[in-house]
């Protein structure tokens, strides 16, 4: 059970905008920044956005973060086939001390 | 161009310890407003957080970890290491290891990922 929550699956066609969302706490998302990182079948995670809505250089702008509250959401706009992968969002957590991570959300692109 | 490359056992007896080193190359991992992270990922499942090092040796782990886990910083190598003791097989899974990069805002410093390793699969077997 992760400390985050994530949905498990979403999905949408070719130039369609998704969200994705991430659910915690105020001793997590409540209280800190959150990152959202993407992860292709077989490979490493790669940062998406950092600090709720920053995007590294080379993301596409068709990707963007937000924050309020004790939630977080991934929205992607114009979906491609690409962009079919799996997301986590993560962030510290004061009372555990520690960095907690969503269960992640498997984007399917129809 | 900052690489993080894993290396260790890819097989780890019960009751053992796992040690895993991540070497860096392209940075010193001396600098500062770094963290250098653990994350694991069993078959199938999601990400989990082992724990973090700064260069000066401070160090912060997962509390379900906490008691099984040592995270160390080797300026001379350039390089970290995780070592993970009592293991079983729910400690089977990929091992990354990554760069936490800090940013000055407000009144804190926060952290993102911004540079992993390849990962490393470990299984834990007899």
């Amino acid at each position: 059970q992760s400390v985050l929550t994530q949905p498990p699956s979403a999905s949408g066609t070719p130039g369609q905008r998704v969200t994705i969302s991430c659910s915690g706490s105020s001793s997590n998302i409540g209280s800190n920044i959150v990152n959202w990182y993407q992860q292709f079948p077989g490979t490493a995670p790669k940062l998406l956005i950092f600090i709720n809505n920053q995007r590294p250089s080379g993301v596409p702008d068709r990707f963007s973060g937000s924050r309020s509250g004790a939630s977080a959401s991934l929205a992607i706009s114009g979906l491609q086939s690409e962009d079919e992968a799996d997301y986590y969002c993560a962030s510290w957590d004061d009372s555990l001390n520690g960095v907690v991570f969503g269960g992640g959300t498997k984007l399917t692109v129809l | 161009q900052v690489q993080l490359q894993e290396s260790g056992p890819g097989l780890v007896k019960p009751s053992q310890t796992l040690s895993l080193t991540c070497s860096v190359s392209g940075d010193s991992i001396s600098s500062d407003s770094y963290y250098w992270s653990w994350i694991r990922q069993p078959a199938g499942k999601g990400l989990e957080w082992i724990g973090r090092a700064y260069s000066s040796g401070s160090t912060n782990y997962n509390s379900s970890l906490k008691s099984r886990v040592t995270i160390s910083v080797d300026r001379s190598k350039n390089q970290f290491s995780l070592k993970l003791s009592s293991v079983t097989a729910a400690d089977t899974a990929v091992y990354y290891c990554a760069r936490d990069r800090g940013q000055w805002l407000g009144n804190y410093y926060y952290y993102y990922k911004d540079v992993w390793g390849k990962g490393t699969t470990v299984t834990v077997s007899s």
